[in-house]
């Protein structure tokens, strides 16, 4: 079934560890997203990408880094966690133009 | 500049009545516009596109560009209507979605 699969869905690590947020989908779609939300608020883009090997900075300013070197695959890498990147994030993909489907997110808390 | 305003970050209203959320919209191009819903627990989905024109769930909403307007209706809300629902606008040319700071609905019994 065509779906935007995001691992882990939650996340406590320490101040310092590098992690990688792993998002998966099999929708074959060229656009992918990443956003930043806290429950309930706002959604704030931080990464996008048009395709393989396009990836641009979201209208947020982030400390995260993205890759996109194969189409279903959107990686998102925090090198060094701090707690002020505790958050909900939210993987994305679209077709060109177009609805954009969710996937369930990730929890992630740092202390 | 482009954006997406919804005045209102939360309205509650009583099981039965009418339910109106706020959506206005900056774009210079044509724009294609969406409403997004999460409800507790689930994912963000789409709820209804402006271009489907279609009732989803027994809500509507009507594309006015005079107004640059979008806003989501219901004539007779639900318990399970509540939620957090998010409006969005794309534009042509790859440009990308915006999301409005999206308005929570809590419907009353």
């Amino acid at each position: 079934e065509a779906d935007i699969y995001q691992t882990p869905r939650y996340l406590v690590i320490g101040t310092g560890k590098k992690i990688t947020l792993e998002c998966s989908q099999t929708m074959g779609h060229d656009k992918m997203y990443w956003y930043q939300q806290d429950p309930g608020m706002e959604l704030h883009l931080i990464h996008y990408s048009y395709g393989v090997n396009s990836t641009e900075k979201g209208d947020l300013s982030s400390e995260s880094t993205v890759s996109r070197i194969r189409t279903e695959h959107f990686p998102l890498t925090l090198e060094s966690a701090r707690p002020s990147h505790t958050s909900q994030y939210l993987c994305a993909s679209s077709p060109p133009w177009g609805t954009i489907y969710f996937g369930e997110g990730s929890w992630l808390t740092v202390v | 500049a482009q954006r997406v305003t919804q005045p209102e970050k939360l309205l509650s209203v009583f099981k039965g009545a009418p339910v109106e959320l706020k959506c206005n919209y900056s774009y210079s191009g044509s724009p294609e516009l969406f409403w997004y819903v999460q409800y507790s627990r689930q994912r963000l989905q789409l709820l209804l596109r402006h271009i489907s024109r279609e009732s989803i769930k027994g809500f509507t909403a009507d594309l006015n560009k005079g107004e640059t307007s979008f806003h989501l209706k219901k004539p007779f809300a639900q318990e399970e209507d509540s939620a957090m629902y998010y409006c969005a606008l794309s534009g042509t040319g790859g440009f990308k979605t915006i999301f409005g700071a999206g308005t929570r609905l809590f419907v009353k019994a």
